[in-house]
């Protein structure tokens, strides 16, 4: 059984740019949950996806955006970088959205915003 | 903001049991009790989660109360690799997650 993978491991960008973030789900999960993580803090719940729509959004504003796709791999968009942007994206699955599924972690995009 | 509040940082000797409190006073009736463990910024790892009644699984065992305003996390035999910081959630429609305790496990 594949766990969550996530890719790139790592990625340099500069203030403006757009960035796409990937996940793929563990096998049999169709929701996929994206967190931000600054450092020295915990993890912020970005937004979920199942079944290809949003189900769920934190406090993020509009230019972080989603898609999930049929085999229910996902990907994180944020347009118009800011340096505050720099953290560990991790993107987490589960069997289904209700609060007794636990989520998987993957292992994390390291994004640096110069 | 999380729900929960936990000690910033703790030790424990190594083979002796940690106990990792956490307080969620607030906490409604249909949310669980969920517990994470994250080691250098890798991604965290799942450990262990309930609701009402307490849990034990290969790697841990939870105790909550009985008004489920609190609960425990142990670890029976702490390990050096046991060295993480620990998140105790409330889940409701989403996770989220507060600071952590900070285990550090002594040889």
């Amino acid at each position: 059984e594949t766990g969550v993978t996530q890719s790139p491991t790592h990625l340099i960008k500069t203030r403006g740019q757009q960035v796409t973030l990937r996940c793929s789900s563990q096998s049999g999960h169709n929701t996929v949950s994206w967190y931000q993580q600054a450092l020295g803090q915990g993890p912020q719940f970005i937004f979920q996806y199942y079944r290809e729509e949003e189900n769920g959004r934190g406090n993020f504003p509009p230019r972080f955006s989603g898609l999930q796709f049929p085999n229910y791999s996902s990907e994180l968009n944020v347009n118009a970088l800011e340096l505050d942007d720099s953290a560990l994206y991790l993107c987490a699955s589960s069997f289904g959205p209700a609060s007794y599924n636990e989520q998987f972690f993957g292992p994390g995009t390291r994004l640096t915003v110069l | 903001d999380a729900k929960t509040t936990q000690p910033p940082s703790m030790d424990c000797a190594e083979g002796r049991a940690a106990n990792l409190p956490c307080n969620h006073s607030t906490i409604s009736g249909n949310e669980y009790v969920y517990w994470y463990r994250q080691i250098h910024s890798q991604g965290p790892q799942y450990i262990i989660h309930g609701l009402k009644n307490n849990e034990t699984n290969e790697m841990a065992s939870l105790i909550i109360t009985e008004d489920r305003k609190s609960s425990t996390l142990i670890l029976p035999h702490a390990t050096l690799r046991d060295t993480a910081v620990y998140y105790c959630i409330v889940r409701g429609n989403d996770m989220r997650f507060g600071a952590g305790t900070r285990l550090t496990v002594k040889p």
